[in-house]
Protein backbone atom coordinates (compact mmCIF):
# COMPACT_ATOMS: atom_id res chain seq x y z
CA UNK A 1 0.00 0.00 0.00
CA UNK A 2 1.37 3.50 -0.75
CA UNK A 3 0.05 4.92 2.49
CA UNK A 4 -1.75 7.54 3.29
CA UNK A 5 -0.94 10.69 0.08
CA UNK A 6 -0.88 14.30 0.18
CA UNK A 7 -0.13 16.84 -1.86
CA UNK A 8 1.20 19.18 -2.87
CA UNK A 9 3.96 18.30 -0.57
CA UNK A 10 5.18 21.91 -0.37
CA UNK A 11 3.22 25.31 -0.95
CA UNK A 12 4.09 29.08 -0.75
CA UNK A 13 1.37 31.50 -1.33
CA UNK A 14 0.67 35.21 -1.21
CA UNK A 15 -1.36 36.55 1.64
CA UNK A 16 -5.27 36.45 0.39
CA UNK A 17 -4.96 33.68 -1.67
CA UNK A 18 -7.05 30.93 -1.91
CA UNK A 19 -4.81 27.38 -0.94
CA UNK A 20 -6.21 23.80 -1.19
CA UNK A 21 -4.49 20.76 0.17
CA UNK A 22 -5.26 17.17 -0.70
CA UNK A 23 -5.09 14.00 1.27
CA UNK A 24 -5.79 10.11 -0.44
CA UNK A 25 -6.68 8.01 2.48
CA UNK A 26 -5.49 4.19 2.48
CA UNK A 27 -7.66 2.15 1.09
CA UNK A 28 -10.47 0.83 3.30
CA UNK A 29 -10.15 2.94 5.88
CA UNK A 30 -12.88 4.83 6.68
CA UNK A 31 -11.93 7.59 9.06
CA UNK A 32 -10.03 10.63 7.88
CA UNK A 33 -7.73 13.23 9.84
CA UNK A 34 -6.32 16.67 9.56
CA UNK A 35 -3.76 17.99 11.67
CA UNK A 36 -1.76 21.22 11.77
CA UNK A 37 1.40 21.68 13.40
CA UNK A 38 3.17 24.41 14.63
CA UNK A 39 6.54 25.33 17.10
CA UNK A 40 4.05 27.22 19.11
CA UNK A 41 0.87 24.92 19.40
CA UNK A 42 2.43 21.49 18.52
CA UNK A 43 0.36 19.66 16.78
CA UNK A 44 -3.57 19.52 16.60
CA UNK A 45 -6.46 17.77 15.36
CA UNK A 46 -8.80 20.33 12.86
CA UNK A 47 -11.33 18.31 11.77
CA UNK A 48 -11.98 14.46 11.01
CA UNK A 49 -14.49 12.58 8.89
CA UNK A 50 -16.41 9.05 9.13
CA UNK A 51 -17.71 7.12 6.45
CA UNK A 52 -17.10 10.58 4.39
CA UNK A 53 -19.13 12.33 7.21
CA UNK A 54 -17.47 15.44 9.19
CA UNK A 55 -17.96 14.21 12.62
CA UNK A 56 -15.81 16.76 14.59
CA UNK A 57 -14.48 20.32 13.57
CA UNK A 58 -14.22 22.11 16.49
CA UNK A 59 -10.68 22.37 15.91
CA UNK A 60 -10.99 24.54 12.50
CA UNK A 61 -9.63 28.06 13.55
CA UNK A 62 -12.23 30.19 11.98
CA UNK A 63 -14.75 30.13 8.62
CA UNK A 64 -11.67 30.82 6.48
CA UNK A 65 -10.87 26.69 6.88
CA UNK A 66 -13.21 24.46 5.41
CA UNK A 67 -12.71 20.59 5.10
CA UNK A 68 -14.42 18.17 2.62
CA UNK A 69 -14.53 14.45 1.74
CA UNK A 70 -16.47 13.43 -1.67
CA UNK A 71 -16.00 10.31 -1.56
CA UNK A 72 -13.77 7.25 0.58
CA UNK A 73 -10.65 8.06 -1.26
CA UNK A 74 -10.35 12.14 -0.84
CA UNK A 75 -10.55 14.51 0.86
CA UNK A 76 -9.44 18.60 0.67
CA UNK A 77 -8.74 21.15 3.66
CA UNK A 78 -9.13 24.60 1.69
CA UNK A 79 -8.20 28.36 3.19
CA UNK A 80 -9.73 31.37 1.92
CA UNK A 81 -8.15 33.78 1.83
CA UNK A 82 -5.04 32.69 3.69
CA UNK A 83 -2.81 34.26 6.26
CA UNK A 84 0.71 34.66 7.02
CA UNK A 85 -0.17 33.12 10.42
CA UNK A 86 -1.41 29.77 8.82
CA UNK A 87 1.98 28.87 7.78
CA UNK A 88 2.56 25.61 9.32
CA UNK A 89 2.46 21.71 8.42
CA UNK A 90 -0.53 19.92 7.79
CA UNK A 91 -0.85 16.39 8.37
CA UNK A 92 -3.94 14.08 6.71
CA UNK A 93 -3.55 10.77 8.57
CA UNK A 94 -6.41 7.88 8.15
CA UNK A 95 -7.44 5.05 10.25
CA UNK A 96 -9.85 1.77 10.46
CA UNK A 97 -10.98 0.08 12.98
CA UNK A 98 -7.89 -0.86 14.73
CA UNK A 99 -7.58 2.75 16.00
CA UNK A 100 -3.70 3.03 14.97
CA UNK A 101 -3.91 6.05 12.52
CA UNK A 102 -1.31 6.47 9.72
CA UNK A 103 -0.31 9.47 9.04
CA UNK A 104 0.87 11.26 5.50
CA UNK A 105 4.25 13.03 4.53
CA UNK A 106 2.20 16.39 5.28
CA UNK A 107 2.54 19.75 3.24
CA UNK A 108 3.91 22.74 4.43
CA UNK A 109 2.07 25.93 3.41
CA UNK A 110 4.18 29.22 4.19
CA UNK A 111 1.93 32.30 3.27
CA UNK A 112 3.71 35.41 2.85
CA UNK B 1 -8.86 12.03 28.23
CA UNK B 2 -6.30 12.44 31.19
CA UNK B 3 -3.04 14.33 30.87
CA UNK B 4 0.26 12.96 30.59
CA UNK B 5 3.64 14.11 31.44
CA UNK B 6 6.63 13.05 29.65
CA UNK B 7 10.57 14.94 29.70
CA UNK B 8 11.80 17.00 27.41
CA UNK B 9 14.29 15.32 26.30
CA UNK B 10 16.35 12.47 26.68
CA UNK B 11 19.69 10.18 25.62
CA UNK B 12 20.46 7.14 24.37
CA UNK B 13 23.93 5.49 22.97
CA UNK B 14 23.57 4.00 19.85
CA UNK B 15 22.73 -0.19 20.54
CA UNK B 16 21.40 0.64 24.12
CA UNK B 17 17.79 0.13 25.38
CA UNK B 18 16.00 3.35 25.70
CA UNK B 19 13.82 3.92 28.18
CA UNK B 20 10.83 6.47 27.69
CA UNK B 21 8.61 7.41 30.72
CA UNK B 22 5.45 8.87 30.77
CA UNK B 23 3.45 9.76 33.65
CA UNK B 24 -0.62 9.93 33.63
CA UNK B 25 -1.46 9.95 37.16
CA UNK B 26 -5.06 10.87 36.45
CA UNK B 27 -5.98 7.63 33.95
CA UNK B 28 -8.74 6.38 34.64
CA UNK B 29 -9.87 2.60 33.83
CA UNK B 30 -10.93 2.26 30.16
CA UNK B 31 -8.54 4.97 29.11
CA UNK B 32 -5.64 3.29 27.03
CA UNK B 33 -1.84 4.31 26.68
CA UNK B 34 -0.72 5.12 23.25
CA UNK B 35 2.86 5.85 21.92
CA UNK B 36 3.46 7.90 18.73
CA UNK B 37 6.79 9.10 17.43
CA UNK B 38 7.72 11.62 14.88
CA UNK B 39 11.09 11.68 12.83
CA UNK B 40 11.76 15.07 11.94
CA UNK B 41 10.13 16.52 9.02
CA UNK B 42 8.35 12.93 8.63
CA UNK B 43 4.05 12.30 10.01
CA UNK B 44 4.11 10.99 13.20
CA UNK B 45 3.95 7.01 13.55
CA UNK B 46 2.11 4.78 15.75
CA UNK B 47 4.26 2.77 17.58
CA UNK B 48 2.48 0.55 20.53
CA UNK B 49 -0.77 0.51 22.83
CA UNK B 50 -2.33 -1.38 25.28
CA UNK B 51 -4.61 -0.71 28.76
CA UNK B 52 -3.12 -2.32 31.88
CA UNK B 53 -0.63 -5.67 30.45
CA UNK B 54 2.67 -4.77 29.32
CA UNK B 55 2.81 -5.19 25.51
CA UNK B 56 5.40 -6.54 22.71
CA UNK B 57 6.00 -5.36 19.07
CA UNK B 58 8.52 -5.60 16.76
CA UNK B 59 9.09 -1.61 16.98
CA UNK B 60 9.28 -1.71 21.00
CA UNK B 61 7.55 -2.97 24.39
CA UNK B 62 5.80 -0.97 26.47
CA UNK B 63 5.59 -1.25 30.56
CA UNK B 64 2.43 0.17 32.48
CA UNK B 65 2.30 -0.17 36.18
CA UNK B 66 0.22 -1.80 38.07
CA UNK B 67 -1.66 1.40 39.43
CA UNK B 68 -1.22 2.20 35.28
CA UNK B 69 -0.40 5.82 36.51
CA UNK B 70 2.77 5.74 34.43
CA UNK B 71 4.27 3.22 31.67
CA UNK B 72 7.66 2.79 30.03
CA UNK B 73 8.19 2.52 26.28
CA UNK B 74 11.45 0.69 25.79
CA UNK B 75 13.37 0.40 22.52
CA UNK B 76 15.46 -2.50 22.77
CA UNK B 77 18.25 -1.78 20.66
CA UNK B 78 18.18 2.09 19.70
CA UNK B 79 19.47 3.31 16.57
CA UNK B 80 20.41 6.55 15.22
CA UNK B 81 17.06 6.12 12.81
CA UNK B 82 15.30 6.29 16.43
CA UNK B 83 16.24 9.78 17.21
CA UNK B 84 12.58 11.75 17.13
CA UNK B 85 9.85 13.32 19.35
CA UNK B 86 8.11 10.25 20.89
CA UNK B 87 4.64 10.97 22.45
CA UNK B 88 2.73 9.40 25.03
CA UNK B 89 -1.36 9.86 24.70
CA UNK B 90 -3.91 8.97 26.94
CA UNK B 91 -7.02 7.90 25.41
CA UNK B 92 -10.46 6.77 25.98
CA UNK B 93 -11.04 3.86 23.32
CA UNK B 94 -14.58 3.73 21.79
CA UNK B 95 -15.22 7.46 22.87
CA UNK B 96 -14.01 10.74 20.85
CA UNK B 97 -11.71 10.35 18.09
CA UNK B 98 -8.77 12.71 18.89
CA UNK B 99 -5.33 12.69 19.43
CA UNK B 100 -4.15 14.77 21.96
CA UNK B 101 -0.36 15.31 21.08
CA UNK B 102 1.75 17.19 24.12
CA UNK B 103 4.71 18.22 23.49
CA UNK B 104 6.62 14.41 23.85
CA UNK B 105 9.71 13.64 24.52
CA UNK B 106 13.26 14.40 21.95
CA UNK B 107 15.18 11.36 21.98
CA UNK B 108 18.40 11.27 20.66
CA UNK B 109 20.06 8.31 19.68
CA UNK B 110 24.22 9.22 19.66
CA UNK B 111 26.98 7.02 17.69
Amino acid sequence: DAGVIQSPRHEVTEMGQEVTLRCKPISGHDYLFWYRQTMMRGLELLIYFNNNVPIDDSGMPEDRFSAKMPNASFSTLKIQPSEPRDSAVYFCASRERTYEQYFGPGTRLTVT
Amino acid sequence: DAKTTQPTSMDCAEGRAANLPCNHSTISGNEYVYWYRQIHSQGPQYIIHGLKNNETNEMASLIITEDRKSSTLILPHATLRDTAVYYCIVRFQGGSEKLVFGKGTKLTVNP
